[in-house]
């Protein structure tokens, strides 16, 4: 059974600064995808980020990316100058490789920006 | 492009009650997945629709069902509420297998939730 885990329950980072969210995973299938996911207050799941078990380049998108090490089974999502909207629950979540949209989330950790 | 839509955001009901929830995804995706938020057991998948048929289904007991009109809109439903059935119910969206190619399009959008108390 596919499993995530993020080891970290909560991260306090300095605004401007970098922070790493880790993110462990296990899964026998050779096809995946990884994602990570952005819940502030208001509840509302937002897409940050995309791996690919393929994907040979670790995923940017703006100030995330994704620090991708498929033998260590790790897909540690990395936040560039930390903003205070910054400030949320952030989960790891991985789907199945073998078709569907079935997404397996990690417990999350929760993420505060200090000013 | 308008994003996923959940209606109604906030329910409040009584144990042995019942409920739907409707989900409109994102125009052209024609997946829908439910999801159950909850403090103790974190996110977890109650069923995903595509081409009005359940596809895949998570570990939730027949109280628990689901279906999709031929829009792609999906309603879930709850019957003989439990006060353990407390919850985020969060729908999200993707674009069909089929199209499916590797990166962005593979991914799923979430609505907003709907936040369901039975008391």
């Amino acid at each position: 059974a596919q499993k995530i885990t993020q080891t970290q329950p909560g991260m306090f980072v300095q605004e401007k600064e970098a922070v790493t969210l880790d993110c462990t995973y296990d899964t026998s299938d050779q096809s995946y995808g990884l994602f990570w996911y952005k819940q502030p207050s208001s509840g509302e799941m937002i897409f940050l980020i995309y791996q690919g078990s393929y994907d040979e380049q670790n995923a940017t998108e703006g100030r995330y990316s994704l620090n991708f090490q498929k033998a260590r089974k790790s897909a540690n999502l990395v936040i560039s100058a930390s903003q205070l909207g910054d400030s949320a629950m952030y989960f790891c979540a991985m789907r199945e490789g073998k078709g569907g949209n079935k997404l397996v989330f990690g417990a999350g950790t929760i993420l505060r920006v200090k000013s | 492009k308008a994003g996923v839509t959940q209606t109604p955001r906030y329910l409040i009901k009584t144990r042995g009650q019942q409920v739907t929830l409707s989900c409109s995804p994102i125009s052209g995706h024609r997946s829908v997945s439910w999801y159950q938020q909850t403090p103790g057991q974190g996110l977890q998948f109650l069923f995903e629709y595509f081409s009005e048929t359940q596809r895949n289904k998570g570990n939730f007991p027949g109280r628990f069902s689901g279906r999709q009109f031929s829009n792609s809109r999906s309603e879930m439903n709850v019957s003989t509420l439990e006060l353990g059935d407390s919850a985020l119910y969060l729908c999200a969206s993707s674009l069909e297998p089929a199209r499916r190619l590797a990166g962005r399009t593979d991914t799923q959008y979430f609505g907003p939730g709907t936040r369901l108390t039975v008391l």
